[in-house]
C-alpha cells in the first residue's frame, strides 16, 4: 500500500518568506508526526498529532512554526518570516494508533533558506 | 532529560567484515529502543526495535540486545554486504511516550 507522502521534495525559499510543508500519513493512521532533521543530526521531534488535535507540540522551535491537521489525514506544517537556521529536511511519520507503534516515515521535504 | 549517544562515524568496512555501532541511552524507567536506517535517497526505516530488558530485536542479520544494566542498544551484524552502506540511528521512546528521540546517526560504508 501508499506510504507516508510528503510534498514538495524539495523547497528553496528567501529569509522571510513563508512556506507550508504538507503530509500525507498513511491511509487509518491516526496518529502523526513532525521531526526536523538538520544536515549531520538524527532527526528532532516537533510536534505530535492524535485524530485533529496537537497532542505534543512541544518540539516547536518558536512560535513561528504551527501545524495543522483540520480532518485527522493530511497535515500541513508552516514557517512565516522563514531564517536561514530553518534550512533543514523536515520529516513527517504516521502510525496507527500511537504510543507503542512503529512510526513510518515519508521521504521528507529539504527546506533551504537562502 | 531523555537522550540517545551513538558511536561517530563514518565506519568503514570491508565485505564480510564484522559490525558493532554502539549505542547507550539516558532514560527513566524503561523505554522503548530502536534502530533506524536510512539508505541513500531514502526515507528512514525501521529496521529493529526491543521494548523491554533483555530483548533481543533483530532483522535482516542485524541484532541488538536491551541491556539495562549498561543503558545500552548496540547494533551487530556478523557479516556486512555493500548493500548495508547506510547512516544508521540508534533511538528512543519513553515508557507511555510519543516522540522518538534518536542519536546523530553513523554512516556506514562497506567496500567490495
Amino acid at each position: 500500500g501508499a506510504g507516508v507522502s510528503q510534498t514538495p521534495s524539495n523547497k528553496v525559499t528567501e529569509k522571510g518568506k513563508y512556506v507550508e510543508l504538507r503530509c500525507d500519513p498513511i491511509s487509518g493512521h491516526t496518529a502523526l508526526y513532525w521531526y526536523r532533521q538538520s544536515l549531520g543530526q538524527g532527526p528532532e521531534f516537533l510536534i505530535y498529532f492524535q485524530g485533529t488535535g496537537a497532542a505534543d507540540d512541544s518540539g516547536l522551535p518558536n512560535d513561528r512554526f504551527f501545524a495543522v491537521r483540520p480532518e485527522g489525514s493530511v497535515s500541513t506544517l508552516k514557517i512565516q518570516r522563514t531564517e536561514r537556521g530553518d534550512s533543514a529536511v523536515y520529516l513527517c511519520a504516521s502510525s496507527p494508533t500511537g504510543q507503542s507503534d512503529t512510526q513510518y516515515f515519508g521521504p521528507g521535504t529539504r527546506l533551504t533558506v537562502l | 532529560g531523555n537522550s540517545v549517544t551513538q558511536m561517530e562515524g563514518p565506519v568503514t568496512l570491508s565485505e564480510e567484515a564484522f559490525l558493532t555501532i554502539n549505542c547507550t541511552y539516558t532514560a527513566t524507567g524503561y523505554p522503548s529502543l530502536f534502530w533506524y536506517v536510512q539508505y541513500p535517497g531514502e526515507g528512514l526505516q525501521l529496521l529493529l526495535k526491543a521494548t523491554k530488558a533483555d530483548d533481543k530485536g533483530s532483522n535482516k542479520g542485524f541484532e541488538a540486545t536491551y541491556r539495562k544494566e549498561t543503558t545500552s542498544f548496540h547494533l551487530e551484524k556478523g557479516s556486512v554486504q555493500v548493500s548495508d552502506s547506510a547512516v544508521y540511528f540508534c533511538a528512543l521512546r519513553a515508557t507511555g511516550g510519543f516522540k522518538t528521540i534518536f542519536g546523530a546517526g553513523t554512516r556506514l560504508f562497506v567496500k567490495a
